[in-house]
């Protein structure tokens, strides 16, 4: 299995504070993302990053911020937490070549009320 | 933009059946990748299978195996022998060859059960 560790693995939070979710890897892979899974959804890209402190807007970015100091670290930040962003985030890991298939983390169950 | 529609929200299967998981995709590419992945209910996401648009062969990895047609758009999973671990949400993947981030765009999933 791939290096990937979420946490926190679940949170719930009040509507209207911040909240960071961290991924950790160990493969130093150069490709990393985010995603947030809802029912009928499927898995939906919030932002990704392609290395240290390059990263990009997915489909889903409104309201999420991230971050990427380090090869192994990326942060997704929800500034002012919303209701609607309650919600189950993916971190992905990909390399830069071969396959091109993502490794998933374990996932966080993150509940805003 | 691409997207994947995976059309049966739900299927179930008799133990030892074989059941077909549909998938179909709009693309204007001719080069990519197609993905399965299965979601069982500890929620971690596990690649099942891979097929690349240029090989004409399905991809098969033990009791699963793809059918990829192409100009219909379409990449099925079977399950042959099908077992109860195979219970799970399965997801179809699609990424572009010319997509420099590495990006996947998912369907909505369908939920396999497998009846003993």
């Amino acid at each position: 299995d791939a290096g990937i560790t979420q946490s926190p693995r679940h949170k719930v939070t009040e509507t209207g504070t911040p909240v960071t979710l961290r991924c950790h890897q160990t493969e130093n892979h150069r490709y990393m993302y985010w995603y947030r899974q809802d029912p009928g959804h499927g898995l939906r890209l919030i932002h990704y990053s392609y290395g240290v402190k390059d990263t990009d807007k997915g489909e889903v970015s409104d309201g999420y911020s991230v971050s990427r100091s380090k090869t192994e670290d990326f942060l997704l930040t929800l500034e002012s937490a919303t209701s609607s962003q309650t919600s189950v985030y993916f971190c992905a890991i990909s390399p830069i070549s071969g396959g091109y298939e993502q490794y998933f983390g374990p996932g966080t169950r993150l509940t805003v009320t | 933009a691409q997207t994947v529609t995976q059309s049966q929200p739900e299927m179930s299967v008799q133990e030892a059946e074989t059941v077909t998981l549909s998938c179909t995709y709009d693309t204007s590419e001719s080069d990519y990748y197609l993905f399965w992945y299965k979601q069982p209910p500890s929620r971690q996401m596990i690649l099942v299978i891979r097929q690349e648009a240029y090989k004409q062969q399905n991809a098969t990895e033990n009791r699963f195996s793809v059918n990829f047609q192409k100009a219909a758009k379409s990449f099925s999973l079977k399950i042959s022998d099908s077992q109860l671990g195979d219970a799970a949400m399965y997801f179809c993947a699609y990424r572009s060859a010319n997509n420099a981030g590495n990006m996947l765009t998912f369907g909505g999933g369908t939920r396999l059960m497998v009846k003993p």
